[in-house]
């Protein structure tokens, strides 16, 4: 398949084990943010999203953390499996419109 | 939620020729995108494509380079015009289903030779 986050920092974890991927945002402005996994090949799918008045949001395995003091976003995947094994993206809306600003990408490999 | 397809899936084609990417959606959506995926790099958005008007372009693309078509509310098109090497790339479009729930196609493989 296509290499998406060949040349993207990459996170490497045994299967089991609790991952964390950051992620710094630009603007302070933002309300929005929502974490997307892309698979080689694939496009971006949605994980989770947390709203700027929170700073914590919980789903299946997931985690993710909001700190606008110092923009900077967390997603956590609990009991990492195989299947995570993909590139992550946060990105960031601003409600002064609908487009999204997408960070760098973390390229999450995990080791059976 | 919404099921995006676009046709080509993949495509090598000869730097200055052009090739017109198509973007299907199984439901009416008022705001699509086209973004830019360059190898290793993350998503860059091209334009916003309106529906019965000109798109909306993203500062560095042009509509000269990135012509986009809507024609309705629930296909697009992007075109990659005298095409260089320089815009080996995956190409993806997307729609805003609600406020916060944007969707993704599979996007097209790009390759310039």
């Amino acid at each position: 398949g296509e290499s998406v986050g060949l040349h993207l920092p990459t996170l490497s974890v045994q299967e089991g084990d609790n991952s964390i991927i950051n992620c710094a945002y630009s603007n302070s402005a933002s309300d929005y943010f929502i974490w997307y996994k892309q698979e080689s090949g694939k496009g971006p799918q949605f994980i989770i999203d947390i709203r700027s008045n929170m700073d914590k949001r919980q789903g299946q395995r997931v985690t993710v953390l909001l700190n606008k003091t110092v923009k900077h976003l967390s997603l956590q995947i609990a009991a990492t499996q195989p299947g995570d094994s993909a590139v992550y993206f946060c990105a960031e809306l601003q409600n002064a419109g609908n487009m999204l600003t997408f960070g760098g990408g973390t390229r999450l490999m995990v080791k059976p | 939620s919404a099921v995006i397809s676009q046709k080509p899936s993949r495509d090598i084609c000869q730097r200055g020729t052009s090739l017109t990417i198509q973007c299907q959606v199984d439901s009416q959506v008022t705001m699509m995108f086209w973004y830019r995926q360059q190898p290793g790099q993350s998503l860059t958005l091209i334009a916003t494509a309106n529906q019965g008007s000109e798109a909306t372009y993203e500062s560095g693309f042009v509509i000269d380079k990135f012509p986009i078509s809507r024609p309705n509310l629930t296909f697009s098109t992007l075109t990659v015009s005298n095409m260089s090497p320089e815009d080996s790339s995956i190409y993806l479009c997307s729609v805003l289903v609600s406020y916060n729930e944007q969707f993704f196609g599979p996007g097209t493989r790009l390759t310039v030779l």
